[in-house]
């Protein structure tokens, strides 16, 4: 079956860098748009990124464009999600999600959690 | 500022029927019909109960159901059971982006 696994998060000093991964199972990872959405604690959902199945187009938030970068390798069938120059209004659970077509978001990993904190 | 407005809460009794609503305020939300909704409960992952406004993915009870009119989506819980309290949001695409609503707490009284 669909497994989506983050890994990466952590806590980081404001201004510096962190890069999230996600690793893909059960499908085939090369067909399908993926995402990132994030949730800061005790808010709603933001989306923050999406990045084709052939990894041609990208496309941020306007909260984080300039800043971070998504990416991906169909060979290790992994997505990323490159931060830089955080801020403390990143600190938020971000999870990676599969773009079923039409947008809908079918499978999501568990969220890996980043804190940014002096 | 969400481009998708939703109520912060919502209640109903056990067996009525809830609707919750999801309001373009942009003129840019894409052509709103990639219209999704989802289901989180505290500590959880979201899951996807609505596509394409009012499509069910397998194994969401027929419970749930999603209508649009006009820059309007609406979500309805009929028979309402003590599992359906938890965080709704709606999301839809706007352009080469997405965009989500700011969720709605639904209360089972």
């Amino acid at each position: 079956q669909v497994h989506l696994v983050e890994s990466g998060g952590g806590v980081v000093q404001p201004g510096r860098s962190l890069r999230l991964s996600c690793a893909a199972s059960g499908f085939t990872f090369s067909a399908y748009g993926m995402h990132w959405v994030r949730q800061a604690p005790g808010k709603g959902l933001e989306w923050v990124a999406v990045i084709w199945s052939d990894g041609s187009n990208k496309y941020y938030a306007d909260s984080v464009k300039g800043r971070f970068t998504i990416s991906r390798d169909n060979s290790k069938d992994t997505v990323y999600l490159q931060m830089n120059s955080l801020r403390a209004e990143d600190t938020a659970v971000y999870y990676c999600t599969r773009d079923a077509s039409g947008r809908k978001f079918d499978y999501w990993g568990q969220g890996t959690l980043v804190t940014v904190s002096p | 500022q969400s481009a998708l407005t939703q109520p912060p809460s919502a209640s109903g009794s056990p067996g009525q029927s809830v609707t919750i609503s999801c309001t373009a305020t942009s003129s840019d939300v894409g052509n709103y019909n990639y219209v999704s909704w989802y289901q989180q409960y505290p500590g959880k992952t979201p899951k996807l109960i609505i596509y394409e406004v009012n499509k069910r993915p397998s194994g969401v009870p027929d419970r749930f159901s999603g209508s649009k009119s006009g820059n309007t989506a609406s979500l309805t819980v009929s028979g309402l059971q003590g599992e359906d309290e938890a965080d709704y949001y709606c999301s839809s695409d706007r352009g080469n982006t997405v965009v989500f609503g700011g969720g709605t707490r639904l209360t089972v009284l």
